[in-house]
Formats: C-alpha cells, structure tokens, sequence
C-alpha cells in the first residue's frame, strides 16, 4: 500500500537557519505530493503541493520538488523564522482513492531567536 | 474561505461512555473524513464518506462509527469510550472532482477519556 516517511524529529534551529525536513513516499502509478503545516492549536492547512514529476510546488518561502526518480518531496527554506515553529507532514494522494491522503508521521519544527 | 468547524475542542469523558464528535463545512464539499493525531503516528483515517448515507472505513475504524445525514455534517460516534481512544481528532473535507482534492481541516477536538 501507499506511505509516507519523513525525517525523525524534533528539529531545533535557529532564526535564519537553513531548514530542510525529508520525504519519501511508496505509491503506485502517479501521485501528487502535498506538505501541510498545523500550527500550534490549530488544524492541518496546505503549505504547497506537486501534481507531476520534476514539479517544485513553493509557498511562503518554502519549496519542495517532486522527484520521481528518487520517490522524494524534501521540504526547504532557505531561512527560519520563530513564526514557522509548527508540525509539518508531508502526504501523498492518488486518483483512484477516493480522495484520500495518506500522511506521513509529522515533523516538529522548534525556531529559536 | 472554507470553514471547517468541530463542535468541541476539548472533551472530557469517561470510559464506558458514549461520545458523539461533531463536524460541518460549509463550502459543499462531497467528501468528508475523520482523522486521528497520535505522536509520532501522524494522521490516521478512521472513517470517510463521499456522499449523503456513504461511508468507507479507513485504517483503524475499530471501535468508531460515523454518520452523515446531511452534506454538510460528518458525526464520529465512539460507541463506548475507552482510554486507549484518548487522542486529538480532526476532520477535513474535499471535493471529489480531480483535481480540488485539497483537504481543509477543522481545528480539532482533544478527547480524554478517563
């Protein structure tokens, strides 16, 4: 069946730094990749997303590629600020299921000043 | 903007008990799904429907059933609470036309079950 795995957290920065949070999905066919953010006490709301292979979906300063070749969706910015201090999950979605996600275990970023 | 509102966000109960979870959009969405937030378990689909009366089980639907008698309102039904069912419960809806599968979720009810 279809999964997600992201990268073990917790993941602890600094203002500014360079975040990278990682992806990888098994899926059959062509799915589309998405990352949610859920802030503190909040639901799950869409960050970007990537229909096709080679995609970069970006969104307030993040951005993640859709790589085939690797089954990857890593999540980058290039500089951190506290305000990006939430769980991040990465998730895949295919056509023919019925509109469901399938998500992966969730990320925690901690940004300190 | 699509308004995705549970009824409690936070519930307390006891075991033995039976607990109705609540949930309504508002933007007509055909699907509609519950999910559970666990530590390092991420999102787990318990239940979905695509249509008024329709219901699919997720991947841990034991212990759980739903309802939905209208479009807009999705009910998660814990039968009869168990400690083990302490957990935070989301919902989200979606279109089901290709291509609007974006999921919106509601804030989410933390349970205790006692």
């Amino acid at each position: 069946g279809d999964s997600v795995t992201q990268m073990e957290g917790p993941v602890t920065l600094s203002e500014e730094a360079f975040l990278t949070i990682n992806c990888t999905y098994t899926a059959t066919g062509y799915p589309s990749l998405f990352w949610y953010v859920q802030y503190p006490g909040e639901g799950l709301q869409l960050l970007l997303k990537a229909t096709k292979a080679d995609d970069k979906g970006s969104n307030k300063g993040f951005e993640a590629t859709y790589r085939k070749e690797t089954t990857s969706f890593h999540l980058e910015k290039g500089s951190v600020q506290v305000s990006d201090s939430a769980v991040y999950f990465c998730a895949l979605f295919r056509p023919t299921s019925y509109g469901k996600l399938t998500f992966g275990q969730g990320t925690i970023l901690t940004v300190h000043p | 903007d699509v308004k995705v509102t549970q009824s409690s966000r936070y519930l307390v109960k006891r075991t033995g008990e039976k607990v109705f979870l609540e949930c309504v959009q508002d933007m007509d969405h055909e699907n509609m799904f519950w999910y559970r937030q666990d530590p390092g378990l991420g999102l787990r689909l318990i239940y979905f429907s695509y249509d008024v009366k329709m219901k699919e089980k997720g991947d841990i639907p034991e212990g759980y059933s739903v309802s939905r008698e209208k479009k807009e309102r999705f009910s998660l039904i814990l039968e009869s609470a168990s400690t083990n069912q302490t957990s935070m419960y989301l919902c989200a809806s979606s279109f089901i036309r290709t291509g609007s599968y974006e999921q919106y979720f509601g804030p989410g009810t933390r349970l205790t079950v006692t």
